[in-house]
C-alpha cells in the first residue's frame, strides 16, 4: 500500500536553473508533510514542511507547494546548486487521527550539472 | 545545532545473536522514533515512544523488536534474534511533539545480518 510516492526516481537539472520535485499521496487524512534530504549513509536532512491548511511555504530557495485537491506537493528549489545532489523525500503524516508517524515516499534523486 | 546521535555507526553480526542500537535524541525532544532503510528501498517507520510507552509501531515491528528509554537521555532498539532481512540502516529520530513538529533524524546505525 504505497500512501505516499515519488513517481520520478531522478532528475538531472543544470546548475542556476530550478529544480521541481514532485509527491502525491492517497490518503485525504494526511495534513503534515515535510521534505527531506538524504546522503548516502546519513540520515535524512529536514528541509522544509508544509501544514495543510496552507498552500505554500517559503524558506530561502527552498519553496513547497500543496496541491489537497490533486493530493499533490511539490518541492521547488531555486536556484540549483551543485550541493543539492541528494536523494529527496517527501513524508506525510495524518496528524490529526492520532498517529505518530511518518509515511515516506520512495524518493528522488537530484542530480545538479555545474 | 542539536542533533541526534547514534551509537554504533556499523555493525556486523551473526544471525540469531541480539543487537542493541543506541540513540540519544535532542535534550528537550518528547517524542522518539526509529525508521529503517533497507539497501535501495524507502524510509520505513518502525515505532513511535511518547512518555515512557510506545505510541504506535508498525507491522514490522514484531516480538522480536523492543524499546526503551532506560534513562533519562538514552533510547534503544534491541532486536533479540537477527535475521538476514534485518540488515539495513536503521534511523532513530526525535520530536518535540508531534502534530505539527518536524522530526530530526540522527545519521543512522548501519545493521549486517551475516
Amino acid at each position: 500500500d504505497q500512501q505516499v510516492k515519488q513517481n520520478s526516481p531522478s532528475l538531472s537539472v543544470q546548475e542556476g536553473r530550478i529544480s521541481i520535485l514532485n509527491c502525491d499521496y492517497t490518503n485525504s487524512m494526511f495534513d503534515y508533510f515535510l521534505w527531506y534530504k538524504k546522503y548516502p549513509a546519513e540520515g535524512p536532512t529536514f528541509l522544509i514542511s508544509i501544514s495543510s491548511i496552507k498552500d505554500k511555504n517559503e524558506d530561502g530557495r527552498f519553496t513547497v507547494f500543496l496541491n489537497k485537491s490533486a493530493k499533490h506537493l511539490s518541492l521547488h528549489i531555486v536556484p540549483s546548486q551543485p550541493g543539492d545532489s541528494a536523494v529527496y523525500f517527501c513524508a506525510a503524516s495524518a496528524t490529526a487521527s492520532g498517529t505518530y508517524k511518518y509515511i515516506f515516499g520512495t524518493g528522488t534523486r537530484l542530480k545538479v550539472l555545474a | 545545532e542539536p542533533e541526534v546521535t547514534q551509537t554504533p555507526s556499523h555493525q556486523v553480526t551473526q544471525m540469531g545473536q541480539e543487537v542493541i542500537l543506541r540513540c540519544v535524541p535532542i535534550s528537550n525532544h518528547l517524542y522518539f522514533y526509529w525508521y529503517r532503510q533497507i539497501l535501495g528501498q524507502k524510509v520505513e517507520f518502525l515505532v513511535s515512544f511518547y512518555n515512557n510507552e510506545i505510541s504506535e509501531k508498525s507491522e514490522i515491528f514484531d516480538d522480536q523488536f523492543s524499546v526503551e528509554r532506560p534513562d533519562g537521555s538514552n533510547f534503544t532498539l534491541k532486536i533479540r534474534s537477527t535475521k538476514l532481512e534485518d540488515s539495513a540502516m536503521y534511523f532513530c529520530a526525535s520530536s518535540w511533539g508531534f502534530s505539527g513538529n518536524t522530526i530530526y533524524f540522527g545519521e543512522g546505525s548501519w545493521l549486517t545480518v551475516v
